[in-house]
């Protein structure tokens, strides 16, 4: 069965921390893997998209790792800002029937 | 980036009647968009997906009778809950892809029936 499952489930950091969240899928065969920033209330927003190929992209703060071997991936905030606070959903595509399967999030508090 | 419009952000309504859910995609066509339901502190749950001129394809456990999907250009995907009741109640999103498979999402339907 594809599953996706991050840990933690929810974060607190005191402004300016640093932080990783952690993703693990089982999802096979695998297309990408695909973090996402989601605000209370809102629809989520792309962070990154990664393929089989890479390991490493980064969107401005945001530094998403991906490890196809183990079927592992992180996203790493650096020096986080109350803005961040949020949930972070990862989700994989792939799969034979080509669908995503998203994660449950994890709920991340940035305080000051 | 890819805009996706999503309409009324919420909704209040009484059970029993019927609420209808717009999403557009304002820069660029979509041919296939995706209606997710989200209970709080859950993950987003695909409900249907949904191709322009052609019947929505339903997940499994979803009512096709209850939840009708409408696509009828490139730019415009309907969901209507029809005979709405309380367990009803959640957070609608819509999503639509583009070629590089990209997905981009609506800001989500609150919907409260009451």
């Amino acid at each position: 069965k594809n599953q996706v499952e991050q840990s933690p489930q929810s974060l607190i950091i005191l402004e300016g921390k640093n932080c990783t969240l952690q993703c693990n899928y089982t999802v096979s065969p695998f297309s990408n893997l695909r973090w996402y920033k989601q605000d209370t209330g809102r629809g989520p927003v792309s962070l990154t998209i990664m393929t089989f190929s890479e390991n490493t992209k980064s969107n401005g703060r945001y530094t998403a790792t991906l490890d196809a071997d183990t079927k592992q991936s992180s996203l790493h905030i650096t020096a986080s800002q109350l803005s961040d606070s949020a949930s972070y959903i990862c989700v994989v595509h792939g799969g034979t029937a080509s669908k995503l399967t998203f994660g449950t999030g994890t709920r991340l508090q940035v305080t000051l | 980036g890819a805009v996706v419009s999503q309409h009324p952000s919420w909704v209040i309504c009484k059970s029993g009647t019927s609420v209808k859910i717009e999403c557009r995609s304002l820069d660029f066509q979509a041919t296939t968009m995706f209606w997710y339901r989200q209970f709080p502190k859950q993950s987003l749950m695909l409900m249907a997906t949904s191709n322009e001129g052609s019947k929505a394809t339903y997940e499994q456990g979803v009512e096709k009778d209850k939840f009708l999907i409408n696509h009828a250009s490139l730019t415009l995907s309907t969901l209507t809950v029809t005979s709405a009741h309380p367990e009803d109640s959640s957070f609608y999103i819509c999503s639509a892809r583009v070629r590089n498979e990209k997905l981009f999402f609506g800001s989500g339907t609150q919907l409260s029936v009451l």
